[in-house]
């Protein structure tokens, strides 16, 4: 079946410690998303890609940079997380910049010790 | 600043009743209209896709747009227990980013045997 996957299932890291959360797809989608999730929250674009175009969302800290070295996947990188930091981190694809209806992977819980 | 806008609940229904879940918006040329169920833990699953007024119809789930009066809905008939979720409102961010969307707080549900 074609989905969206994403490893680690969940991540603990240390104050400070650099962590890359990876996500790959199996649907040949143009687009991928990373959004950042907290508790009784709405799902917070990260940034995104049309193929190798990189979208940034204007508040995304600094601290935060993505790679996709092809189109299955997609790389997040925290360079010195913060215990703010904490949270579902979720990738998703859609078919292409006109299409609007996203597909999520199973999500990354990130905790920050 | 583009809204979505949803009642937190949580909404509390017997099982075999119709839920019903609001939400409003905010930008009047938004186009695309979706629905997702987020379980506790889990990341958001795609359960409905509207694009024009009136309702559309998929098993136990029914969504009805109003573009004039910017309100879509989600009814869910004979609910089940497994229904008990947060149900995420999401609406195309048509003046922004090409493809984004833009996410309400989600409504939790609760269905209670």
């Amino acid at each position: 079946d074609a989905m969206v996957i994403q490893n680690p299932r969940y991540q603990v890291t240390q104050f400070g410690k650099p962590v890359t959360l990876s996500c790959s797809q199996t649907l040949n989608h143009n687009v991928m998303y990373w959004y950042q999730q907290k508790s009784s929250q709405a799902p917070k674009l990260l940034f995104h890609y049309y193929d190798k175009d990189f979208n940034n969302e204007a508040d995304t800290p600094d601290n935060f940079q993505s790679r996709r070295p092809n189109t299955s996947f997609c790389f997040l990188d925290i360079r010195s997380p913060g215990l703010g930091d904490a949270a579902m981190y979720l990738c998703a694809t859609s078919r292409d910049r006109y299409s609007y209806e996203q597909y999520f992977g199973p999500g990354t819980r990130l905790t920050v010790t | 600043q583009k809204e979505v806008e949803q009642n937190s609940g949580p909404l509390s229904v017997p099982e075999g009743a119709i839920a019903s879940l609001n939400c409003t918006y905010s930008d009047r040329v938004s186009q695309s209209f979706f629905w997702y169920r987020q379980y506790s833990g889990k990341s958001p699953e795609l359960i409905m896709s509207i694009y024009s007024n009136g309702d559309k119809e998929d098993g136990r789930f029914t969504a009805q747009l109003n573009k004039a009066s910017q309100y879509v809905s989600l009814l869910i008939r004979d609910s089940q227990p497994s229904d008990s979720a947060t149900y995420l409102c999401a609406v195309g961010n048509y003046g922004g980013s090409q493809g984004n969307l833009i996410f309400g707080k989600g409504t939790k549900l609760s269905v209670k045997p």
